[in-house]
């Protein structure tokens, strides 16, 4: 079936340092692809997102680009902020299987002063 | 943007009570939603689909009649958890999808049961 991995955390850098977290992904057909922040004791918030393959999602200095050659989705941040410390988790939603949404194990990011 | 809520953001039950929580889009119509438990630190487990005027759809290993999901119209889901006990202790996330496939997540339920 359709998976996500992403890398473990946690993820500590310092403040303006450069960011990347891993994600690849399985899926049958051609899926869309999502990394979504979750703040401490909050839900979900839709960070970026990309529909095909080439397509580069950006947001708030954060972007990924959909690789379908190497299957992957990496979380990309040139200079991280102490207010992007979150949980990140990278998900796939395929068009087969009823437009289920598949999420990654999510990845911890602390970022220091 | 599309905003989904949850009602209530917080809730505490005596073991063996049912407690439902309420998952609105505010600003969209939706004709699925998804609930999901989330567990500390762990990533989000897709409890059931719910689709408006049918029945939800269930993950495989989620007890139907343990988790009550009914989707009466297009902007409200809710999910009843009967006869609660502390293992159904947890986060609980809903999402609305609108007509393309982006979905949107509500803030989440903490249910504390005693």
């Amino acid at each position: 079936g359709d998976s996500v991995t992403q890398m473990e955390g946690p993820v500590t850098l310092s403040e303006e340092a450069f960011l990347t977290i891993n994600c690849t992904y399985t899926a049958t057909g051609y899926p869309s692809l999502f990394w979504y922040v979750q703040y401490p004791g909050e839900g979900l918030q839709l960070l970026l997102k990309a529909t095909k393959a080439d397509d580069k999602g950006s947001n708030k200095g954060f972007e990924a680009t959909y690789r379908k050659e190497t299957t992957s989705f990496h979380l990309e941040k040139g200079s991280v902020q102490v207010s992007d410390s979150a949980v990140y988790f990278c998900a796939l939603t395929s068009n087969t299987g009823g437009f289920k949404t598949i999420f990654g194990a999510g990845t911890r990011l602390f970022v220091k002063a | 943007g599309a905003v989904v809520s949850q009602h209530p953001s917080w809730v505490i039950c005596k073991s063996g009570t049912s407690v439902k929580i309420e998952c609105r889009s505010l600003d969209f119509q939706a004709t699925t939603m998804f609930w999901y438990r989330q567990f500390p630190k762990q990533s989000l487990m897709l409890m059931a689909t719910s689709n408006e005027g049918s029945k939800a759809t269930y993950e495989q290993g989620v007890e139907k009649d343990k988790f009550l999901i009914n989707h009466a119209s297009l902007t409200l889901s809710t999910l009843t958890v009967t006869s609660a006990h502390p293992e159904d202790s947890s986060f609980y996330i809903c999402s609305a999808r609108d007509e393309g496939e982006t979905q949107y997540f509500g803030p989440g339920t903490r249910l504390l049961v005693l």
